[in-house]
């Protein structure tokens, strides 16, 4: 019965290297997105997953951001390359698909906060 | 493309007075709203939901929200302040249906005086 589980808590990294973080979604959720949030910026979605299709990735900031979902499950974001501005917590969600009862609503998780220095 | 707008950064009330967050949002359609809670290192919390049922919304902690199309407005309200209501708030838009990405507000910053 757990919910949306992330890893790394907490990621120091140096300007230039890469770095995954890694989200679990509740177990049965087909739906998967990533989210950033930073002080200039508020909470700004990044990339979508729904099932088989494509991923929506209209709110990737940059090629340096990808992000994969195996299996229809976990899901990690991968930033190469990483730039100071890439400092923020980033949060996944997941939610029930099409045809549910509850649709819309998304749990999140705890976050990665991410430092790059 | 939708939006949503919080008119307050911040706002602060003593204890047991009433609470009330401003929003106002922008939707090319039909819109599904929704209020999330955000306390100190701690995750995002569902305080409550519309999705074009009743247009009064109850949600967690005694708060509610009112849909007002007319005044495209969802403001989250509470008769009476508590103490743990200090938290960040964020007013959210998304689709009317399916699993479509959120949209948030800047969020505002609830302080609770004793």
């Amino acid at each position: 019965g757990a919910g949306v589980s992330q890893s790394p808590s907490n990621k120091v990294t140096e300007k230039g290297k890469d770095v995954e973080l890694r989200c679990d979604p509740i177990s049965g959720h087909t739906a998967l997105y990533w989210y950033r949030q930073s002080l200039g910026q508020g909470l700004e979605f990044l990339i979508y997953f729904q099932g088989n299709s494509a991923p929506d990735k209209s709110g990737l900031p940059s090629d340096r951001f990808s992000a994969e979902r195996t299996g229809g499950s976990v899901s990690t974001l991968t930033i190469q390359r990483t730039q100071q501005e890439d400092s923020a917590v980033y949060l996944c969600a997941s939610s029930l698909g099409w045809g549910a009862r509850t649709y819309n609503e998304q749990f999140f998780g705890p976050g990665t906060r991410l430092t790059v220095l | 493309a939708q939006s949503v707008t919080q008119l307050d950064s911040h706002v602060s009330v003593s204890e047991g007075t009433p609470v009330l967050l401003r929003c106002n949002y922008s939707s090319s359609y039909s819109p599904s709203l929704f209020w999330y809670v955000q306390h100190p290192n701690k995750g995002l919390q569902l305080l409550l939901k519309y999705t074009s049922a009743a247009t009064l919304v109850k949600g967690i902690n005694g708060f509610e929200a009112e849909f007002k199309k007319s005044e495209t407005s969802f403001h989250l309200t509470k008769p009476s302040a508590h103490m743990s209501d200090a938290a960040e708030y964020f007013c959210v838009v998304s689709g009317s249906r399916g699993n479509t990405p959120l949209v948030f507000g800047k969020g505002t910053r609830l302080s609770v005086i004793a």
